[in-house]
């Protein structure tokens, strides 16, 4: 199984800030590797796939970058729902396999 | 609109069983790859299990390979999961989740339905 490593677990910014959140795997996962941001009460909302694609609808502030074992996401200047956590997932190999998450929260 | 709702979430004693239903709609249900994935009460995402589009491939994470059955019927746009000997740690929201034919990501997700396992 593919372990995903996400840090920091707590990213604590101001709106307008620069996020950078990480992903590392434990084995290479090319470029199959997405990231969802879940806002409280709310399922889960595919935001960047294979790496650095925008999901449909996806504002520019986010982007995503890496391939093999290191991933990155960034929001270039966090807007007020952008606060939430984020979990990066790779579907290179079975089990599909998510990080732990981490939650960007209002400093 | 692509919607998927899932229903069937209950309160159940452990070793019972249960069977959650995802209901599609806004796209064509047999071009498509589905998966369950859930999340236990202030925990972080788990994927459960994934069915091809014709059912010919099948899944499971090892927590629940051999108690959980999951299927579909695509006359009927709807998946389900057949859940048995349930644990105190099946505890969660189960999600339905559709796979992108373009990128192979879960593109869609539904609401969630609540299991709760407990005596």
């Amino acid at each position: 199984e593919i372990v995903l490593t996400q840090s920091p677990a707590t990213l604590s910014l101001s709106p307008g800030e620069r996020a950078t959140l990480s992903c590392r795997a434990s084995q290479s996962v090319s470029s199959y590797l997405a990231w969802f941001q879940q806002r409280p009460g709310q399922a889960p909302r595919l935001l960047i796939y294979d790496a650095s694609n925008r999901a449909t609808g996806v504002p520019a502030r986010f982007s995503g970058s890496g391939s093999g074992t290191d991933f990155t996401l960034t929001i270039s200047s966090l807007e007020p729902e952008d606060f939430a956590v984020y979990y990066c997932q790779q579907r290179s190999n079975w089990p599909l396999t998510f990080g732990g998450g981490t939650k960007v929260e209002i400093k | 609109e692509v919607q998927l709702v899932e229903s069937g979430g209950d309160l159940v004693q452990p070793g019972g069983s249960l069977r959650l239903s995802c209901v599609a709609s806004g796209f064509m249900f047999t071009d498509y790859s589905m998966n369950w994935v859930r999340q236990a009460p202030g925990k972080g995402l788990e994927w459960v299990s994934y069915i091809s589009s014709s059912s010919a491939n099948i899944f499971f994470g090892d927590s629940v390979k051999g108690r959980f059955i999951i299927s579909r019927d695509n006359a009927k746009s709807s998946l389900y999961l057949q859940m048995t000997s349930l644990r105190v740690e099946d505890t969660a929201v189960y999600y339905c989740a559709r796979v992108s034919r373009a990128t192979g990501t879960l593109d869609y997700w539904g609401q969630g339905t609540l299991v709760t396992v407990s005596s």
